[in-house]
């Protein structure tokens, strides 16, 4: 199956800080997605993005696929930023990476 | 359009026991998809169904199994339940392209 990294591991922000988050996938793919787990466990979608670059307010995401890579882009970050953000890969069987978990200090 | 939703939202069982889950998509997606998430294994796939037949399947053992209805909403059962079974039971529904996922359901076995 697709293998799926992600990293850093972990992210400690100020209030305000920009940051970028790497997904690495091993095959090509039809499917890229951006997730953001609540702290209830739910994931919440934050891109559909296969190629190309989109923003969605202080979130943007670029996915090269060519280069089999997807960048999440988090701007002014704030404390309702926290939390564990996911890549997953693949079409209908999604493959995960271990995730980034982002702390964002006031 | 309402979103996935799952029940129960929180389990608990005994070892050796079965647990039946249960998955509504967002209504007109046919393909359901299960994922388990436990702290050492991190999200896994373990089954989707469309129009009613499993058309992938992970690598877990057959004592986790499914089933999707007619109205596409889907269940999925473990049978003789062991510890390492705990763990947070996520499903999805797909449209055309992205999937969206449910609440989950937490199981903890004990």
């Amino acid at each position: 199956g697709i293998q799926v990294e992600q990293s850093p591991p972990d992210l400690i922000l100020q209030e305000g800080a920009n940051s970028t988050l790497r997904c690495n996938f091993s095959d090509s793919v039809n499917n890229l997605q951006w997730f953001h787990q609540n702290p209830w466990g739910q994931l919440i979608n934050l891109f559909y993005i296969p190629s190309g670059t989109k923003q969605n307010g202080r979130l943007s995401a670029t996915t090269v696929a060519t280069e089999r890579y997807s960048l999440l882009y988090i701007s002014s970050s704030q404390t309702t930023d926290s939390g564990v953000y996911f890549c997953a890969a693949g079409d209908y069987k999604l493959s995960f990476g271990a995730g980034t978990t982002v702390t964002v200090r006031a | 359009k309402a979103g996935v939703t799952q029940t129960p939202r929180y389990l608990i069982k005994t070892r050796g026991q079965q647990v039946t889950l249960s998955c509504s998509p967002i209504s007109g997606h046919r393909s359901v998809s299960w994922y388990q998430q436990t702290p050492g294994q991190g999200l896994q796939f373990l089954f989707e169904y469309f129009s009613e037949t499993q058309r992938n399947k992970g690598n877990f053992p057959g004592r986790f199994s499914g089933r999707q209805f007619s109205n596409s909403r889907s269940e999925m059962n473990v049978s003789t339940l062991e510890l390492g079974d705990s763990a947070l039971y996520l499903c999805a529904s797909r449209g055309e392209t992205e999937q969206y996922f449910g609440p989950g359901t937490r199981l903890t076995v004990t």
